[in-house]
């Protein structure tokens, strides 16, 4: 069965710094990933995606995510982190066990930048 | 602005009640998503539909239904409501057909059902 893990529930990193937030995945198929923010009380946003070619995948607000074949995993990454980066972030991965197109989230990881 | 309009943003109900969430996807985007998102369950994928037929299903239950109209609009029908529904449930809408390679989906703001 297709599904991602995001093994940490709350990443904490001061400003300026870099920031990783961690994503697994298992898949019977090709990955088609992705990774969508969510700001409070706002629905979900789309920062990036991962179908193919270059496992380094550059998206919206300055945040990339490398895709590793060999590890199965999709980490979001960016080099300096800002205040306003504090959101809940998804990783989710293209259902392949449905005849559509649906996504399947992992639980979120809260990302905390302190000033 | 995702251009993906749901209403009502917020609904206060009682159990056994039935109530209707309505979703607008964007302009063009001929399938739409239903998620139920829930503090102990995440985001769940409830079903989607495409051009006015259902594509795929996933985690809704039978107390619940959905449709497309020819418009492209979507309901989802919650019925015999109970407390565990409580939830925020997001419509998404995207631009893919029902198979292939999948672009992204664009959330609404979701609407907050509370069951007492």
């Amino acid at each position: 069965a297709q599904s991602v893990a995001q093994p940490e529930d709350q990443v904490n990193v001061a400003e300026g710094n870099p920031l990783t937030v961690k994503c697994t995945y298992s898949v019977s198929g090709n990955p088609y990933l992705f990774w969508y923010v969510q700001y409070p009380n706002r629905g979900l946003q789309f920062l990036l995606k991962y179908i193919t070619g270059d496992n380094l995948v550059k998206g919206s607000y300055g945040f990339e995510a490398e895709f590793n074949k060999s590890q199965t995993s999709f980490h979001l990454k960016k080099p300096s982190a800002l205040v306003s980066d504090s959101a809940l972030y998804f990783c989710a991965v293209r259902d392949f066990n449905q005849a559509g197109t649906a996504l399947i989230f992992g639980k979120g990881t809260t990302l905390s930048v302190s000033s | 602005d995702s251009g993906v309009t749901q209403t009502p943003k917020h609904l206060i109900t009682a159990t056994g009640q039935r109530v209707t969430l309505r979703c607008s996807p964007r302009s063009g985007d001929l399938s739409v998503y239903w998620y139920q998102q829930s503090l102990d369950q995440g985001l769940q994928f409830l079903i989607q539909y495409y051009n006015g037929e259902e594509r795929a299903k996933g985690n809704i239950l039978e107390r619940f239904s959905a449709q497309q109209f020819p418009d492209l609009h979507s309901e989802l029908n919650l019925s015999s409501l109970e407390l565990g529904d409580s939830a925020l449930y997001f419509c998404a809408s995207s631009t893919n057909p029902g198979q292939g390679l999948p672009g992204e989906l664009f959330f609404g703001e979701g609407s907050r059902l509370t069951v007492l």
